[in-house]
């Protein structure tokens, strides 16, 4: 099955910087790259997604790259604010339609 | 739009006792997911059903769990004997069709076993 792992574990960023998620697959048959937003104590909601017919793609202060040949995806968040704060999860679905996660970012914006 | 259902929020059990949780997920929305997220964890694919049929459930310990979607729209998982290592939260999520990756997830049932 597919093997998606995720770095860092933790990151702090002061507010108004940029953070950077770096996630690695294993399948390279893997074709669909969401990534996950979760608060605390919340549900894991969909922020932006990937397919692998695309090597970036961007929706206002967030992007997300992929890198096929290397088997890596990332995500950007540019001019952070404080609401960004949350674990972010990488996730990839193969063409037998399982969708595997990575272990998550905690993501702590300093005011 | 309702989103995705589950019961119970909060669960609390000793070890050796059995638990039963549900999802209803957002209205037409063939494909069905259990994710077992232990603190600290990404969520951990357990089940997965398109209507009522099982598409994967090669990481559901199948000694103890089971879950079923009879008719292809509500779903049960259910823990029995329970473990220490139980504990975690049980997000369902749904989604319109298999291979459409967006999945859309309940406020998951969190269990506590003592």
């Amino acid at each position: 099955g597919e093997n998606v792992e995720q770095h860092p574990s933790t990151l702090s960023v002061q507010e108004g910087d940029s953070a950077v998620i770096k996630c690695t697959y294993s399948d390279s048959a893997s074709n669909y790259f969401p990534w996950y937003k979760q608060e605390l104590g919340k549900r894991p909601q969909l922020i932006i997604d990937i397919r692998s017919n695309v090597g970036e793609k961007k929706d206002q202060r967030i992007a997300v790259t992929l890198n096929k040949t290397a088997k890596h995806f990332s995500l950007h968040i540019t001019e952070t604010q404080p609401e960004d704060s949350a674990v972010y999860f990488c996730a990839a679905i193969t063409n037998d339609y399982k969708l595997s996660f990575g272990a998550g970012t905690t993501v702590t914006v300093r005011a | 739009e309702a989103g995705v259902a589950q019961s119970p929020r909060y669960k609390i059990i000793e070890k050796r006792q059995s638990v039963a949780f549900w999802c209803n997920p957002i209205s037409g929305h063939a494909t069905l997911y259990w994710y077992q997220q232990i603190l600290g964890q990404g969520p951990k694919l357990l089940i997965q059903f398109q209507n009522n049929g099982v598409v994967d459930d090669s990481q559901l310990p199948k000694d103890r769990f089971s879950a079923e979607r009879l008719k292809g729209v509500d779903s049960t998982l259910k823990i029995q004997p329970a473990k220490l290592e139980d504990s975690a939260v049980y997000l369902c999520a749904s989604s319109l069709r298999l291979g459409n990756g967006e999945l859309f997830f309940g406020e998951g049932s969190r269990l506590t076993v003592l």
